[in-house]
């Protein structure tokens, strides 16, 4: 079962940050929180993902909660290409395989 | 780096019939993982492989299912005795092991059992 919960849906206007809240509250010590998107009709892309601290690259910024139950996901600005299902996953720190746990994602709809 | 290609794009079978999808993985990538997606779900694991090892099974992969990876290159998934129920979008992924590890995904194979 996934371990993380996430809205169904959520829009947002074209040009204006994306912010994609996750809730992870029994993550452990030593998962990653993750986040892939998948656009209709292709693979899951890979985001971004953080243990602790906030993470920022090209495509988006994570922060994660100090307790570490609950994430955010921001794309600073939002563009009709960047619709898709978004996937919060926490996956274990070991050197034994990365079978992340998909859950339903949020679908993020960007409008003009 | 030209990505993980998958081949075919779609397959299209009667019930009965064998069908078997492969995958080409970034070079360099030590593993190799398969998924399925059905429709309006997240991908699910079936299994994945470091090098040539198969290392991890889900209870999802049944006995009609078996997957190779010879000499720790590409990869096949086979499917024996298709059922309507395996159809779904079968996607392969790839990945350098170590910690953070970062999952590169293909585009999937599609398939439809008739």
């Amino acid at each position: 079962d996934a371990k993380t919960t996430q809205p169904t849906s959520m829009d947002c206007a074209e040009g204006r940050a994306a912010n994609l809240p996750c809730n992870h509250s029994t993550i452990s010590g030593n998962e990653y929180v993750y986040w892939y998107r998948q656009i209709h009709s292709q693979g899951p892309q890979y985001i971004i993902h953080g243990l602790k601290n906030n993470e920022t690259n090209e495509m988006a910024s994570l922060i994660i909660t100090e307790d570490r139950k609950s994430s955010t996901l921001i794309l600073p600005h939002a563009t009709l290409r960047d619709t898709a299902v978004y996937y919060c996953i926490v996956s274990g720190l070991n050197n034994a395989g990365n079978m992340l746990t998909f859950g339903g994602g949020t679908r993020l709809m960007v409008k003009p | 780096d030209t990505g993980v290609s998958q081949d075919p794009r779609h397959k299209i079978t009667k019930r009965g019939q064998n069908v078997t999808f492969r995958c080409d993985p970034i070079s360099e990538h030590n593993r190799l993982y398969w998924y399925r997606q059905t429709l309006g779900q997240g991908p699910e694991f079936l299994t994945y492989f470091q090098n040539e090892a198969q290392l991890e099974k889900s209870r999802l992969l049944s006995d009609r299912f078996s997957a190779e990876r010879p000499k720790g290159s590409f990869s096949t998934l086979e499917i024996q005795r298709t059922e309507q129920g395996d159809s779904a979008m079968y996607l392969c992924a790839s990945s350098v092991s170590g910690w953070g590890e970062k999952l590169f995904f293909g585009s999937g194979t599609q398939l439809s059992v008739l």
